[in-house]
């Protein structure tokens, strides 16, 4: 059964500890996406990798931090430097477009942070 | 810098009538603009994609329009149902060199029965 999984479903932090995020896929997509959803807000974009070992900054890229060692895998870390971190954290992969582009964007179930 | 519009209040309406949501955006010319439909505390699902050189898209009781010249995007949903009731994303693809999508607030869209 392919898809996108995220763990875990909620999380909680203390003030001033690192968290790491979940992200997997076996639909063997190239591109893979975080963001963050506040209440009532549209999607805000993290980072983003288009292949294994690259990745990009986002609009909201400060505190954050991410890994692409795998295809399968994209794992977000949300750092003690991120000074609002209590949001919905959603992942996404796709099909990397062809000369520019974009296809679908299929996503996880999210991960909903709460830092006390 | 780019910027996308939804109506940020929510769209209620009668069961049967067509659901007609809005996405405006400036300071951009989008090659693609998806919609994209969220229940609460999930994920988004994607619904359609149309592109610059395409006006309409139909899939189902779908229908999403794109005027570039009015730099805008309409998304219908006919003989609409509860089960439709939702947020509704539009998302345009990046700027020039940032292959990834920018998305707008949402749309919630409320079918009374």
């Amino acid at each position: 059964d392919g898809g996108i999984t995220q763990s875990p479903k909620y999380l909680f932090r203390k003030e001033g500890q690192n968290v790491t995020l979940s992200c997997e896929q076996n639909l063997n997509h190239d591109a893979m996406y975080w963001y963050r959803q506040d209440p009532g807000q549209g999607l805000r974009l993290i980072y983003y990798s288009q292949i294994v070992n690259d990745f990009q900054k986002g609009d909201i890229a400060e505190g954050y931090s991410v890994s692409r060692e795998k295809k399968e895998s994209f794992p977000l870390t949300v750092t003690s430097a991120q000074k609002n971190p209590t949001a919905f954290y959603l992942c996404a992969s796709s099909i990397v477009a062809l000369a520019g582009g974009h296809n679908e964007q299929f996503f996880g179930p999210g991960t909903r942070l709460t830092v006390l | 810098s780019q910027k996308i519009e939804q109506n940020s209040e929510a769209l209620n309406i009668q069961e049967g009538k067509t659901a007609t949501l809005t996405c405006n955006y400036t300071n951009y010319s989008p090659a693609y603009l998806q919609w994209y439909r969220q229940d609460p505390g999930r994920g988004p699902v994607f619904l359609l994609l149309i592109r610059e050189n395409e006006k309409e898209k139909r899939k189902e009781r779908l229908k999403v329009t794109f005027d570039t010249t009015l730099k805008q995007s309409l998304f219908h949903i006919t003989a609409s149902q509860p089960a439709d009731s939702a947020t509704y994303l539009c998302a345009l693809d990046g700027d020039t060199g940032r292959r990834a999508l920018t998305f707008g607030s949402g749309t919630r869209l409320q079918v009374q029965p």
